[in-house]
């Protein structure tokens, strides 16, 4: 077995703020997943990374950079909070020929005051 | 346009009734779709599987009927526990080394 972990558990950040998030994964797994989650749009891929030195734009790479770090660790970072915002971070991470199969952390929630 | 849907959007059922989730999905090489478990302040966790050359996956309670046809599936809670409070995901992949496509979730309540 193996675990995710996520820090921080709760970010509240400024508006305009660049918040860093980070994960990481002792399943040896090659592919790592950033996901949002908000109530009523379900889950959307921010940025994914494949293997070690990959790194890839989902669907709402927008306003978000990724760096992986080594294989365990990969951050996302919001470069300009916006005010208002809430919304959970989900980091997940899979096999390299099973993206099938995502295991995921706790997330960290995000309020932007 | 979404590409996997899911409906009722929440669900409450008592103990003891069937749960049914619905799931559809818009593109026809879609061949895996898992059904993920999510409970509150936790990270979603995958419950049950299908591929698209069956039609039916039981586990336990939990129970996948899949209609290629009509690309729709649907997640089958019998027995409903109230420990089964939770929003499920339908998910859907076009093979094993490819990334999911999630829907919305469905939240589910079971009242004892």
């Amino acid at each position: 077995g193996g675990i995710i972990t996520q820090t921080p558990k709760f970010l509240i950040g400024q508006e305009g703020q660049k918040l860093t998030l980070k994960c990481q994964q002792n399943f040896n797994h090659d592919t790592m997943y950033w996901y949002r989650q908000d109530s009523g749009k379900g889950l959307r891929l921010i940025y994914y990374s494949i293997t070690e030195n990959d790194l890839q734009k989902g669907d709402l790479s927008e306003g978000y950079d990724a760096s992986r770090e080594k294989k365990s660790s990969f951050s996302l970072t919001v470069t300009s909070a916006q005010k208002n915002e809430m919304a959970v971070f989900l980091c997940a991470s899979s096999i390299l020929d099973r993206q099938d199969t995502q295991y995921f952390g706790p997330g960290t929630r995000l309020l932007v005051l | 346009q979404q590409q996997v849907r899911q409906s009722p959007q929440s669900l409450t059922v008592w103990e003891g009734e069937t749960a049914i989730l619905n799931c559809s999905y818009e593109d026809s090489t879609f061949n895996y779709f898992p059904w993920y478990q999510q409970f509150p302040g936790e990270g979603p966790a995958l419950l049950i599987s299908i591929r698209s050359v069956s039609d039916k996956k039981e586990d336990g309670r939990f129970t996948i009927f899949f209609n290629k046809r009509e690309k729709k599936l649907s997640l089958h809670i019998t027995d409903s526990q109230p420990g089964d409070s939770a929003t499920y995901f339908c998910a859907a992949s076009y093979s094993a080394g490819n990334k999911l496509t999630f829907g919305i979730g469905t939240r589910v309540l079971v009242r004892p």
